[in-house]
């Protein structure tokens, strides 16, 4: 599995835009980045997906460079509901379908 | 659709014990996977199927854990004896080949 890496923690004030770098140095031509988003309490759901430049949903938007050695997760304007954890994933066929999660980053958004 | 169900979702036991797990996929998934998080170690993955077939087992602890897949609509995952280092949020996800992986609730296992 693709190992990726990234802060175990940020905190930011509500209102503020918040951008996660997630480390994937080994990542190979056919896989993609994903983020999977957790609230406590709850198992993980998948937020977003991309395999180069930008992709935008209505959750966040993933910047990809052109080496691909790096991904960022940004989150426009938190509010105090995207406290959460926020996992970066490599997935692919090298990579399989298993996916390691690990800690994650842990986001606490404060008033 | 009702989503990844899991069952208990609390389960208190003491050392030693059996205890079972349960969890139905989503119809029409046909990989499932078990995980487990704590948090010293994070969200880890135990073992995944593959159309009711055990593919990777290479996260499962030790012999004490075991999972099984009957159906394409239900698997469990048994401990046996539990130990108190087994306290954890046990979850199960199921999916489509390389598409997004759909968790379930998860159960908090403690054992005393």
């Amino acid at each position: 599995l693709a190992k990726t890496t990234q802060p175990i923690s940020m905190d930011s004030y509500e209102g503020q835009e918040v951008n996660i770098t997630c480390s994937h140095n080994n990542i190979a031509t056919n896989d993609y980045i994903t983020w999977y988003q957790q609230f406590p309490s709850q198992g993980p759901r998948f937020i977003i997906q991309g395999y180069k430049t930008k992709v935008t949903n209505e959750v966040a938007s993933l910047f990809i460079p052109a080496d691909r050695k790096s991904s960022t997760l940004s989150l426009p304007r938190v509010s105090l509901s995207d406290t959460a954890v926020y996992y970066c994933l490599v997935v692919g066929a090298n990579s399989g379908y298993a996916l390691n999660f690990g800690k994650g980053t842990s986001l606490l958004v404060t008033p | 659709d009702a989503g990844v169900i899991q069952s208990p979702r609390h389960e208190v036991t003491e050392m030693g014990q059996e205890v079972t797990l349960r969890c139905k996929p989503i119809s029409g998934h046909d990989y499932l996977f078990w995980y487990r998080q704590t948090m010293m170690r994070g969200l880890e993955l135990l073992i995944y199927f593959n159309n009711n077939v055990p593919i990777d087992d290479s996260g499962m602890p030790e012999d004490r854990f075991s999972a099984k897949m009957p159906n394409a609509s239900f698997s469990t995952l048994k401990i046996q004896p539990s130990e108190p280092r087994d306290s954890a949020v046990y979850f199960c996800a199921s999916g489509s080949y390389q598409e997004t992986q759909y968790f379930g609730p998860g159960t908090r296992l403690l054992v005393l």
